[in-house]
């Protein structure tokens, strides 16, 4: 199984409300990631999650709050967003493969994402 | 920092007409470089990359890419385009940790 999966494909939810973006691997890999990705723009790295534990938080607000459960779940909890995140949200796992120096030549292999919309 | 640049916003290939994409990046040490394509709405494919040896890679769809380090370049070519090869085209670098993206370059395929 080399696919990772994420649900919804598709949220609207208004400004108050809490709902959760899911991710699931099950490639054996310990490395994952949350990105968002505006139109027509590069994915944006939200966070980074290696060994389940969060390794990288590219300073996102705190109504995004990431979830790691299990080596192949990962989850991205909403809370108040505003319409300006409205976005296409994507996660990727990968091997994790650190050199010496810290670079790491992690291939990821990436969801489908999902379109949030923010009312 | 590493960085990538690719210069085209948007490149327009009749189809069956050859393709190369530009992709320059900026690291210290030996870099290690990706291409990836994305669908309209759909997430990120990998297309090729490179992490050593043969400075010329194969990929899928019948996709190349040449790593030249006297230009910090790694182009991507393909031959011959297909209507279905019109797609957002993504070059990264791999970084502590993360890739780190360029900007992106829209190929449309015309008839």
């Amino acid at each position: 199984d080399t696919e990772v999966t994420q649900t919804p494909k598709h949220l609207v939810m208004g400004m108050t409300n809490k709902k959760s973006l899911k991710c699931e691997q099950h490639m054996g890999h310990r490395a994952m990631y949350w990105y968002k990705q505006k139109a027509k723009k590069p994915p944006e790295l939200m966070f980074v999650y290696s060994y389940e534990k969060l390794s990288i938080n590219e300073s996102v607000p705190s109504r995004f709050s990431p979830e790691c459960p299990n080596s192949s779940l990962l989850n991205l909890h909403l809370h108040a967003l505003q319409p300006e995140d409205s976005a296409l949200y994507l996660c990727a796992s990968s091997q994790v493969n650190i050199l010496a120096g810290g670079s790491s030549y992690n291939e990821q292999f990436f969801g489908p994402g999902t379109r949030l919309t923010v009312l | 920092a590493q960085s990538v640049t690719q210069p085209d916003i948007h490149i327009t290939v009749s189809e069956g007409a050859s393709l190369e994409l530009r992709c320059n990046y900026s690291y210290g040490a030996t870099p290690y470089l990706f291409w990836y394509v994305q669908s309209p709405g759909q997430g990120l494919q990998l297309l090729l990359k490179y992490f050593s040896g043969d400075t010329l890679v194969q990929g899928i769809k019948g996709f190349e890419a040449e790593f030249k380090r006297s230009q910090s370049s790694f182009n991507l070519r393909k031959p011959s385009v297909h209507w279905s090869d019109a797609a957002e085209y993504f070059c990264a670098v791999a970084g502590f940790q993360k890739l780190v993206f360029g900007t992106g370059t829209r190929l449309l395929v015309s008839p």
